[in-house]
């Protein structure tokens, strides 16, 4: 099925460590998102993709960064320069054809540090 | 600067009524899109509706109709008929396409109770 896969689902690190959330997806699409949510809280840009090869920083983009080496993929890594990095990641991707597309998510990541 | 406002923390609904969710957004850029999503308690995006900044009639999906008002720059959500399993968190989302690059951001959520 086609779709976005997040992974792993709950993380925890230890401060001071550096982590890295997985987002692949097989929906054939260019654009790519990252979002962070603190609980009971709106969704913030973290970083987005319009192409491979290509990203640009969100609002909240500090203590993260990202690659996107191929369309189906784009990792986050959760640096130690976050300082309260605890919270819901969630990846997300569309078309770029027309403004009209859908945003498909990904189940999103929980991460905790301990 | 591209911004979306949700002024409503919090709703309250009964069962069966219609309620209407906020939502006002910030763009010079002319063409855009404003989308809703539901988040349940499970924290999935559930896709609700979209609207197109040339799109001329207001969109609707079943029980759900986005109120565009564009020279007010709102993008309201109306639920009819409101069920218990309504009850959730709601997004208004905009994305800014040309000058934007794609860039999609999310206001900050209404979150809504059903009654019985």
């Amino acid at each position: 099925d086609g779709g976005i896969t997040q992974s792993p689902k709950y993380l925890f690190r230890k401060e001071g460590q550096n982590v890295t959330l997985s987002c692949e997806q097989n929906l054939n699409h260019d654009a790519m998102y990252w979002y962070r949510q603190d609980p009971g809280q709106g969704l913030r840009l973290i970083y987005y993709s319009q192409i491979v090869n290509d990203f640009q920083k969100g609002d909240i983009a500090e203590g993260y960064s990202v690659s996107r080496e191929k369309k189906e993929s784009f990792p986050l890594t959760v640096t130690s320069a976050q300082k309260n990095p605890t919270a819901f990641y969630l990846c997300a991707s569309s078309t770029t054809a027309t403004s009209g597309n859908t945003i498909y998510f990904g189940e999103g990541s929980w991460l905790t540090v301990v | 600067a591209q911004k979306i406002t949700q002024t409503q923390p919090g709703m309250f609904v009964q069962e069966k009524e219609a309620v209407t969710l906020d939502c006002t957004y910030d763009t010079s850029d002319p063409s855009y899109g404003l989308f809703w999503y539901k988040q349940p308690s499970s924290g999935e995006m559930i896709f609700l509706i979209y609207q197109g900044s040339y799109d001329q009639q207001n969109a609707t999906e079943g029980r759900y109709s986005l109120n565009f008002q564009k020279a007010r720059k709102s993008a309201n959500l109306v639920i009819s008929a409101s069920q218990l399993g309504d009850s959730a968190m709601y997004f208004c989302a905009m994305r800014e396409v040309n000058t934007g690059g794609f860039k999609t951001i999310f206001g900050a959520g209404t979150r809504l109770f059903v009654k019985a």
